[in-house]
């Protein structure tokens, strides 16, 4: 079965530093991976996505993240934080590629937390 | 264009009662799944529906049981509510592919006292 480990429940940056986010997987097989963002009392938004093809992802709001088959990782990044982004994001993983879902499994969520 | 609608936004039962909320995709969407979303479990899937068939299904218990209809709106049924039941569930609508990705409702706040 897949699994999904997000690094640190809370992370801490300045308004302006390097944002980073730490997602690492397992699967068995070629996975499809996700960052979403969570805003209190609101479901959940698609920052990105990775399926196939290029290994670093564009996402919405400066976000972007690569993936890395080889340390199973896909780390969410944003070379300068905004007070708007403080949220919780999650990184989800599917592992049925080529048709279906079979529901995303998530990791535990980081709070991200900007200090002015 | 509309995004995923869920409704209730709120909702709080009775242990022992049942209840059933209810999401509608957005427009040509054709899959629905169903996640429950908690400070302990974090997020977890429950089911999807695809065409009015269930296609997947989490590990969780009978109780939970969902339906799908010809115009693709879903419903989700918990019966016999426990008070661990009470939880944030969140609907996503989807093309019906993993790498379509999945455009998330706002989600129903329950809870059970």
């Amino acid at each position: 079965a897949q699994s999904v480990t997000q690094l640190g429940s809370h992370v801490s940056v300045s308004e302006g530093a390097l944002v980073l986010l730490r997602c690492n997987y397992s699967s068995s097989v070629p996975p499809y991976l996700f960052w979403y963002v969570q805003y209190p009392n609101q479901g959940l938004q698609l920052l990105l996505k990775y399926t196939t093809g290029a290994t670093l992802v564009k996402g919405i709001n400066g976000f972007e993240a690569e993936f890395k088959k080889s340390e199973t990782s896909f780390h969410l990044t944003k070379p300068s934080a905004h007070m708007s982004d403080a949220a919780e994001y999650f990184c989800a993983v599917s592992v049925i590629p080529g048709g279906g879902a079979d529901g995303l499994t998530f990791g535990k969520g980081t709070h991200l937390i900007i200090q002015p | 264009k509309a995004g995923v609608t869920q409704t209730p936004r709120y909702l709080i039962k009775t242990r022992g009662q049942q209840v059933t909320l209810s999401c509608s995709p957005i427009s040509g969407h054709r899959s629905v799944s169903w996640y429950q979303q908690t400070p302990g479990q974090g997020l977890q899937f429950l089911f999807e529906y695809f065409s009015e068939t269930q296609r997947n299904k989490g590990n969780f218990p009978g109780r939970f049981s969902g339906r799908q209809f010809s115009n693709s709106r879903s419903e989700m049924n918990v019966s016999t509510l426990e008070l661990g039941d009470s939880a944030l569930y969140l609907c996503a609508s989807s093309l019906g592919r993993s790498e379509n990705g999945y455009t998330f409702g706002s989600g129903t706040r329950l809870t059970v006292v």
